[in-house]
């Protein structure tokens, strides 16, 4: 049973087109992280957003954690190829267990 | 500063062998996570250390221990590998338990096949 929810699996999408990928849960997680990952290597860290309703953005990338904390929205804006790769969401819960999202593979074609 | 490493980058089993993965934590980081990507799939976490004692794990069998020590490095231990062993195993080391919001970072991982 995966905790995290993540849609939708795979996008492929031109380049200069927005995109919106989302994570869902019916957990509450104390802090929910992004990050991207290239086939043989570690996941990056992009964010961290741990408060309710919280909105950041890291250049084109947006984020957000839902008002209950049971959510995680990313937009990227005009994508790029350097944009493609998996991205996935992870959940804190109970302060020491850590939960992955299945990922969604972004693919920007120029 | 040292980024996480971890190794060897690629083995290759027979099953039920046994198996041990290394990891080195970030510089000052006391805390490491390990976790099993399967192909295709987001990593499932295995268990988390932190300052040399277990704290916290995921839904995996006992044959999955660990080992944290004094200078914060790790490792996973696997025994009577299975074919369904093969995975990608990452490790992650984080600054220390926080009430919410710590953040972890990623070593390359340990590619293991098992036959």
């Amino acid at each position: 049973t995966q905790l995290l929810e993540q849609s939708p699996q795979f996008l492929s999408i031109q380049e200069g087109e927005n995109l919106t990928v989302y994570c869902n849960s019916s957990s509450v997680f104390s802090s929910l992280q992004w990050y991207r990952q290239e086939p043989g290597e570690g996941p990056v860290l992009l964010v961290t957003v741990v408060t309710g309703g919280e909105v950041k953005k890291l250049k084109r990338l947006t984020f957000q954690f839902g008002d209950a904390r049971k959510d995680s929205s990313l937009h990227i804006t005009a994508a790029q190829p350097g944009d493609t790769g998996l991205y996935l969401c992870a959940g804190a819960y109970n302060f020491n267990k850590f939960y992955f999202g299945s990922g969604t593979k972004l693919n920007v074609k120029p | 500063e040292t980024g996480v490493t971890q190794s060897p980058t690629h083995l290759i089993k027979t099953r039920g062998q046994q198996v041990t993965l290394r990891c080195s934590s970030q510089s000052g980081h006391n805390t490491v996570s390990w976790y099993q990507q399967a192909l295709g799939q987001g990593p499932q976490f295995i268990f988390q250390y932190y300052r040399e004692e277990e704290n916290g794990r995921g839904n995996f069998p006992p044959r999955f221990s660990g080992l944290q020590f004094p200078n914060y490095s790790s490792e996973l231990n696997v025994n009577a590998l299975e074919l369904d062993d093969s995975a990608l195993y990452l490790c992650a080391s984080s600054l220390g338990l926080a009430e919410s919001g710590y953040e972890q970072y990623f070593g390359p991982g340990t590619r293991l096949t098992v036959t």
